[in-house]
């Protein structure tokens, strides 16, 4: 069973950048994409983007790009979001989570986020 | 954008009493393939979202038959026959039709009268 621990919680002044890891136990880790979620206080749940299996590509939810990079570094089980600029908007906890499948007719999948991470929080304050 | 407005915001429920939370989609979730691209969550009080439903209808690993979710288009429904304790949380709805623009719906808090 797939576990992804994520780093602890970070505090950060406004303008700097922060980065959150995801690190995986499990050999599917490996062929996984992972998403990145995030919910500010009492707030509910964001989509920022998912990173392909080798790191290589990509995908930024339109609020998030030019401010986030999403990279993993395979021979630590590691998955990294980057994001900079930070403002006070985005304090939140920010959630991995991973990509899991279900096969439908003809060999095609259905995707959806079956593992998650239990949150890093990040705090934006002057 | 595919825009998810969910209702009510807040359900206090009796235990053993039935739930249902509507989701509508600004856009239809029902692709080609004849599937509604609609997943359900749950988060419970402290802990991360957990996938209770995908497909609109179909339980995950694990999820008791006291949940069912329907729908197809534009309209869906999640229904907790009855309610227990420990079903009390934020229910979100998010749709994976467009597959590079994910979003949620704004979610529904169920707690216990």
């Amino acid at each position: 069973q797939v576990q992804l621990v994520q780093s602890g919680a970070e505090v950060k002044k406004p303008g700097a950048s922060v980065k959150v890891s995801c690190k995986a136990s499990g050999n599917s880790f490996t062929i996984s994409y992972i998403h990145w979620v995030r919910q500010a206080p009492g707030q509910g749940l964001e989509w920022m983007g998912v990173v392909n299996p080798s790191g290589a590509s990509a995908t930024y939810a339109q609020n998030f790009q030019g401010r986030v990079t999403m990279t993993r570094d395979m021979s630590k089980n590691t998955v990294y979001m980057d994001l900079s600029g930070l403002r006070s908007d985005d304090t939140a906890v920010y959630y991995c989570a991973r990509r899991g499948r279900t096969e439908l007719a003809d060999r095609k999948y259905y995707y959806y986020m079956d593992v998650w991470g239990l949150g890093t929080t990040v705090t934006v304050s002057s | 954008e595919i825009v998810l407005t969910q209702s009510p915001l807040s359900l206090p429920v009796t235990p053993g009493e039935p739930a249902s939370i509507s989701c509508r989609s600004s856009q239809s979730l029902l692709h080609s393939n004849g599937y509604n691209y609609l997943d359900w969550y749950v988060q419970k009080p402290g802990q991360s979202p957990q996938l209770l439903i995908y497909l609109g209808s179909i339980r995950a690993s694990g999820v008791p038959d006291r949940f069912r979710g329907s729908g197809s288009g534009t309209d869906f429904t999640l229904k907790i026959n009855r309610v227990e304790a420990e079903d009390v949380g934020v229910y979100y709805c998010m749709q994976t039709l467009q597959t590079l623009a994910l979003t949620f719906g704004g979610g529904t808090k169920v707690e216990i009268k």
